[in-house]
């Protein structure tokens, strides 16, 4: 069973507006942690939000915010004001307590259109 | 510049060739993982080193694939006898700890190509 699943192959979002990207997981651990990765078209990869299992706030860092739902094991990352820089692939990954890699999901195309 | 360095950022082999990726983690991070992704996926877990240790290996093939990280110097991928199905980014990440809320910043990659 897929331990990540992002169902949203592609998205194109109007500038300025705020986009959701979906992202639900599957454990039976109790602790672990999810991460959010931005990959733009220069190929690295770039850490973006951090959730603990734990947390009981969601997560926010400047425009990124997780909504976090624990009981759908869902870990969505809301960008609010969107802008053209923002166009790249964005990753979710999970980090069981049991093991120490992370998994990933297969990603978002998120393109900005001016 | 502080962060997780990679190189060759792009490696060119022929088939039967061997291919050395290098990863130097960030200062003070003595945890180091390889990932591998191929076009269009997300990436792969193949291995977890600490210094002078393979701690887990389990995403490695088993054969012609090797990783370390030695006391002293950057961490090695080790491709021996590269096939076209090899040709991927690797990418290297490190940690300072490995808590289940480290974060694991990555390098910029290695794109491997086998002609």
């Amino acid at each position: 069973a897929q331990k990540i699943t992002q169902t949203q192959p592609g998205m194109f979002v109007q500038e300025k507006e705020a986009v959701t990207l979906d992202c639900t997981y599957d454990t039976s651990d109790q602790s672990y942690g999810l991460f959010w990765y931005k990959q733009p078209s220069s190929g690295e990869m770039i850490f973006l939000i951090y959730q603990g299992s734990y947390d009981e706030q969601n997560a926010t860092e400047g425009r990124y915010s997780l909504n976090f739902q624990k009981a759908r094991k869902s870990a969505n990352l809301v960008i609010s004001a969107s802008q053209l820089g923002d166009s790249a692939m964005y990753f979710c990954a999970m980090r069981e307590n049991t093991n120490e890699k992370l998994t990933f999901g297969t990603g978002t195309r998120l393109t900005i259109i001016p | 510049n502080a962060g997780v360095m990679q190189n060759p950022r792009h490696l060119v082999r022929r088939r039967g060739q061997e291919a050395r990726l290098r990863c130097s983690p960030m200062k003070g991070h003595s945890h180091v993982y390889w990932y591998r992704q191929l076009p269009e996926e997300g990436l792969k877990f193949m291995v977890y080193l600490q210094k002078e240790n393979i701690i887990d290996e389990s995403g490695m093939p088993k054969e012609r694939f090797s990783a370390e990280f030695p006391k002293e110097g950057p961490s090695i991928l080790r491709i021996q006898q590269v096939v076209r199905g090899d040709s991927a980014a690797y990418f290297c990440a490190s940690s300072s700890t490995h808590r289940t809320g480290e974060t694991q910043y990555f390098g910029p990659g290695t794109r491997l190509l086998v002609l």
